[in-house]
């Protein structure tokens, strides 16, 4: 299986800062990565699919980027409505797949 | 609008079955594969199983091969999830999801359901 790593468990920011959250697989998924924002107590929701492109109804704020085994999650000025934990999902494996363990982003 | 229902879970003893069910609606069931994807308390998100839209293509995690089995009545517009042999580690939130892309199947998922809880213990 490929093991997906988000290296940050949790990362402190403040209001209006630019946050990146980093995920890393095992080994190359191509373009195919994809993130989730889970609130607690709630389903995940889809943000991004194919490294960068943005799910709709998701604000511009966020963006992807990335390539093969480097993956990066950007909140270009964080909202205090952020706040959740960030999963990054692989399905480049169709018979495996395989999500990151979470980014919990705090304010 | 898109609807995942999830039900069945419970509490259960080790070594005893489960059978989990998502109703769906709001798009066309048949064309979209179906994943459970659960949560361990206070953990990530793990994918348990995956079944493509003509209910013929299967997929499974390693740890519930031979123990899981996906299904779905696409007349029903449902999937379900029958779990045996359960012990500790299959303590977890089960989420059923719908893959967004239509006739895909094992990528990543547009619209999930609340969950349902399933505790395994003695």
């Amino acid at each position: 299986d490929i093991e997906m790593t988000q290296s940050l468990s949790t990362l402190s920011a403040s209001v209006g800062d630019r946050v990146t959250i980093t995920c890393r697989a095992s080994r190359s998924v191509s373009m195919w990565l994809a993130w989730y924002q889970q609130k607690p107590g709630k389903a995940p929701k889809l943000l991004m699919y194919a490294t960068s492109t943005l799910e709709s109804g998701v604000p511009s704020r966020f963006s992807g980027s990335g390539f093969g085994t480097e993956f990066t999650l950007t909140i270009s000025s964080l909202h205090p409505d952020d706040v959740a934990t960030y999963y990054c999902q692989q399905y480049d494996d169709h018979v495996g797949l395989t999500f990151g363990g979470g980014t919990k982003v705090e304010i | 609008e898109v609807q995942l229902l999830e039900s069945g879970g419970h509490l259960v003893l080790p070594g005893e079955s489960l059978r989990l069910s998502c109703a769906a609606s709001g798009f066309p069931f048949s064309s979209y594969a179906m994943t459970w994807v659960r949560q361990a308390p206070g953990k990530g998100l793990e994918w348990v199983a995956t079944i493509g839209g003509d209910g013929y293509t299967k997929y499974y995690t390693d740890s519930v091969k031979g123990r899981f089995t996906i299904s779905r009545d696409n007349a029903k517009s449902t999937v379900s999830l029958q779990m045996s042999t359960l012990t500790a580690d299959d303590t977890a939130i089960y989420f059923c999801a719908k893959e967004r892309e239509r006739g895909s199947t094992g990528d990543f998922f547009d619209y999930w359901g609340q969950g349902t809880q399933v505790t395994v213990s003695s």
